[in-house]
């Protein structure tokens, strides 16, 4: 398994408070993902990065910014969280350099409730 | 953007069956298809990439079609086992080097 790790794992927090994400690898993947996944959504991108720096939105980015500023490393902030901002939060890395046509290894999962 | 659809409803099935999940798409056919495993919990495992000129994958008791005339993808489990039972996604690539993953369909095999 890719080396991929997520914290928190849980977090409750209140809404219009700020909420950062991390994910973390080992593999010195290039890309890197954010998703949510809500029941009978399914996954749904909201970021990616395509190296240091260098970031790009999904579909459903508004409400989030991401940095990366080491490779293994890949920060999700909502900076002010909303009730409909509730989910579980995956993260995913891609060893292809150009991003194409390879397998997505995830992490565990955040579950992040905003009351 | 593409859009999939997987059937929303659980697959129940007998232990020792072939269990043939479905994944349709709606716009126009990706270079490759991917299926992914998800237990309660846990993030998506990788397994099988389809590419779009190959009709047919394996992998030990693991098959995949991929018909872009049809614009749909078969995954199936022979001699399934209640150890297969978990949440089977289907991904098709998006441009910007990007996949697009359908809601799942939950397997649940029972002895």
């Amino acid at each position: 398994d890719a080396g991929i790790t997520q914290s928190p794992r849980h977090k409750v927090t209140e809404t219009g408070t700020p909420v950062t994400l991390r994910c973390h690898q080992t593999e010195n993947h290039r890309y890197m993902y954010w998703y949510r996944q809500d029941p009978g959504h399914g996954l749904r991108l909201i970021h990616y990065s395509y190296g240091v720096k260098d970031t790009d939105k999904g579909e459903v980015s508004d409400g989030y910014s991401v940095s990366r500023s080491k490779t293994e490393d890949f920060l999700l902030t909502l900076e002010s969280a909303t009730s409909s901002q509730t989910s579980v939060y995956f993260c995913a890395t891609t060893p292809s350099t150009s991003g194409a046509s390879d397998t997505q290894y995830f992490g565990p999962g955040t579950r992040l409730t905003v009351l | 953007s593409q859009k999939i659809e997987q059937n929303s409803e659980a697959l129940n099935i007998q232990e020792g069956k072939t269990a043939t999940l479905t994944c349709n798409y709606t716009n126009y056919s990706p270079a490759y298809l991917q299926w992914y495993r998800q237990d309660p919990g846990r993030g998506p495992v990788f397994l099988l990439l389809i590419r779009e000129n190959e009709k047919e994958k394996r992998k030990e008791r693991l098959k995949v079609t991929f018909d872009t005339t049809l614009k749909q993808s078969l995954f199936h489990i022979t001699a399934s086992q209640p150890a297969d039972s978990a949440t089977y996604l289907c991904a098709l690539e998006e441009y910007g080097n990007k996949l697009v993953f359908g809601a799942g369909t939950i397997l649940r095999v029972k002895s």
